[in-house]
């Protein structure tokens, strides 16, 4: 039982190199996430998307931009990385936008940018 | 603003004791409080939700968490800690503006010593 998959899981980028984050679910959600974790700050979403077809910022999408394949992909792009964007990426998903609708994380992917 | 708090960022406990970790939080409107589970380099794990009805929430691994509205507060709890307890421990509400979002705490990290 797969859930969520996420690639790559280690990344060293130079600055201004552009890369993708891939995500996959298997669990038929609809709604999915990219959120980064960087120490003392929790988690911050960077994009969501409520449903196939939609994307919108979240709280921290500058640098970046992502693109809901189809129901299952949604993947994350850096077109210029920068080492502010060194962080641990986690995709997530949920199965609708609702209030009590748990949130299903991948294992994550550390980007180091020097 | 609606937000998350946790105002420890580390808790540590003897193996067999009780354990606490603090949470609270400010919103408009009804509540929706998670507790995420996070071990070294994976991605969060649900614990426990409370939605509605009783204050009372039992999640996963003998973990417990108890919602207070007049102290805004969610704190989880477990009757006696295990040294594979120790991980960081997020919780998180879940609002609606406009759409449902989660907003994370900075997170707890929880230590149990053998």
């Amino acid at each position: 039982n797969a859930g969520v998959t996420q690639t790559p899981k280690f990344q060293v980028l130079k600055t201004g190199q552009s890369m993708t984050l891939q995500c996959a679910q298997d669990m038929n959600h609809n709604s999915m996430y990219w959120y980064r974790q960087d120490p003392g700050m929790g988690l911050r979403l960077i994009y969501y998307s409520a449903s196939e077809g939609t994307t919108d910022k979240g709280e921290v999408p500058n640098g970046y931009n992502v693109s809901r394949l189809n129901k299952r992909e949604f993947s994350l792009r850096l077109e210029s990385a920068a080492p502010s964007q060194t962080s641990v990426y986690f995709c997530a998903s949920s199965d609708q936008q609702g209030a009590g609708n748990t949130i299903y994380f991948g294992e994550g992917s550390w980007l180091t940018v020097v | 603003a609606q937000s998350v708090a946790q105002p420890e960022d580390q808790v540590n406990v003897a193996e067999g004791n009780p354990l606490t970790v603090k949470c609270t939080y400010s919103v408009s409107g009804n509540p929706y409080l998670f507790w995420y589970v996070q071990y070294p380099n994976r991605g969060l794990q649900f614990l426990l939700k409370y939605i509605t009805g009783d204050n009372l929430v039992k999640g996963s691994y003998g973990f417990e968490a108890e919602f207070n509205k007049s102290q805004t507060s969610f704190h989880l709890k477990k009757p006696s800690a295990l040294v594979s307890d120790s991980a960081l421990y997020f919780c998180a509400v879940r609002v609606n503006t406009g759409g449902f979002k989660t907003i994370f705490g900075a997170g707890t990290r929880l230590f149990v010593k053998a």
